[in-house]
């Protein structure tokens, strides 16, 4: 079942933060973060993996809640190159590599 | 991180007509390859996974007779869309796992974006 995501869309002025959320129905055994750009396939940004941990690099992070089923993306300080359309994708029922993904949030920056 | 290159990025074709689109993993061995379809402003929808030397496992309502997965080695998995028709149109993109690595991302190729006139 596909993961729920939360906002569909955001737009934000650079420096700004933002939080978008993923939340299943399924127990999860992993959530992957991807970004894409308009044409390009996706990019990875971060996995997690159960156990509730939290992740970051630069200034996006990810925190994972296994008893709630869901996580959360943090963009911090966002730059124009944050645009573009977060992906989480859910690893559940057994297999910790096949995934699905959600809707997509759309995250545009302006100057 | 590991490279994925997918052949061609683009393909116009007439209906009817069957496309072969390849994917590769450049620098490492794939375990195992998925293959995904994608609308306009839509998400990424899983169509089948491929592993090397057996049959690949198609999701519900995918076609296995009209989308022919061959994955003929740990580096190479290949996706023909025989008989193509207008609806067949999309952006179609391939990711690659291996079960060897310290990750467990699936790392994505550019995509082939496919129009069927």
């Amino acid at each position: 079942q596909q993961p729920v995501q939360s906002p569909q869309a955001v737009i934000l002025r650079e420096g700004e933060d933002a939080v978008i959320n993923c939340s299943s129905s399924k127990a999860l055994y992993s959530v992957h973060w991807y970004r894409q750009k308009h044409g390009e396939a996706p990019v990875f940004l971060m996995i997690l993996l159960k156990g509730g941990e939290q992740k970051g690099h630069d200034k996006i992070s990810a925190s994972f809640n296994e008893k709630k089923q869901q996580s959360s993306l943090y963009l911090t300080a966002s730059q124009l190159s944050y645009s573009g359309t977060y992906f989480c994708g859910i690893a559940s029922g057994g297999s910790n590599y096949k995934l699905t993904f959600g809707k997509g949030t759309l995250l545009t920056v302006n100057p | 991180g590991a490279v994925v290159s997918q052949h061609p990025s683009w393909v116009i074709c007439k209906s009817g007509t069957s496309v072969k689109i390849e994917c590769r993993s450049l620098d490492f061995q794939a375990t195992t390859m998925f293959w995904y379809r994608q609308f306009p402003k839509q998400s990424l929808m899983l169509m089948a996974t491929s592993n090397e030397g057996s049959k690949a496992t198609y999701e519900q309502g995918v076609e296995k007779d009209k989308f022919l997965i061959n994955h003929a080695s740990l580096t190479l998995s290949t996706l023909t869309v025989t008989s193509a028709h207008p609806e067949d149109s999309s952006f179609y993109i391939c990711s690659a796992w291996t079960s060897g690595s310290s990750y467990n991302e699936q790392f994505f190729g550019p995509g082939t974006r496919l129009t069927v006139l």
